[in-house]
């Protein structure tokens, strides 16, 4: 089953904005990451969030994790074109469950940043 | 700094043939993920390695196998390729286990884009 869904499925906005994306998932986990990928390109590791951290900095990003609602979101301040991409989360269950660190992949949200 | 190397970068194949891909990891990790990303979806775990033992088993077809070696370089054998296997195949490698997973950020490599025609 789908471990973590994301949501909006799709983002728009104009360069300067902030753009938040969330993503949800199901079990209990050890940490989560957040993934860029340009259009059929490779996966860009962009942050990882600990289970037992709420709020992560790195540049324009910021990363909050919510244990009890099973939730984290990506926050990008100050929009440029180049944060154009699909966006994931995904998590790692590692010590759940056998899990040895695999990674569950959301769906991703397409972030659009116009000129 | 070093990334995540994977060959080929494009492979074409027809229905039934096999084919093999490469993935070295970034020096001095131990551990090795494959995922499988179709057409507008999210990757999809295959299999890992830790030590050059398998570590964990995801939703990889029978008709897969992978292994990792002394040099921890990994490879990915596909046979009887069918047309839903054309996907980007992605591998990562993490020092996680090692680390105690608390630490495991995966880092990807570019990937090979599998067609089977």
């Amino acid at each position: 089953s789908q471990q973590g869904e994301e949501d909006p499925q799709a983002l728009s906005i104009q360069e300067g904005e902030n753009a938040t994306m969330n993503c949800s998932y199901k079990t209990s986990i050890n940490n989560l990451q957040w993934y860029r990928q340009n259009s059929g390109r490779g996966l860009v590791h962009l942050i990882l969030i600990r289970s037992n951290e709420r709020e992560k900095h790195s540049g324009r990003l910021r990363v909050t994790l919510d244990t009890s609602k099973k939730s984290s979101s990506l926050l990008i301040t100050a929009s440029r074109a180049a944060d154009t991409a699909s966006y994931f989360c995904a998590t790692d269950k590692s010590g759940y469950g056998g899990s040895q660190g695999n990674l569950i992949f959301g769906k991703g949200t397409k972030l659009s940043v116009k000129p | 700094a070093a990334g995540v190397i994977q060959s080929p970068r494009h492979l074409i194949k027809e229905k039934r043939e096999t084919a093999t891909l490469k993935c070295y990891p970034i020096p001095r990790h131990d551990t090795v993920y494959w995922y499988q990303q179709g057409p507008g979806q999210d990757p999809q775990f295959l299999i890992s390695f830790y030590e050059k033992m398998q570590s964990d088993k995801g939703s990889i077809p029978d008709r897969f196998s992978a292994q990792q070696f002394s040099d921890y370089h990994s490879e990915l054998n596909m046979s009887s390729l069918e047309l839903g296997d054309s996907a980007l195949y992605f591998c990562a490698s993490s020092a996680g286990l090692a680390g105690g997973l608390l630490y495991n950020e995966q880092f990807f490599g570019p990937g090979t884009r599998l067609t089977v025609l």
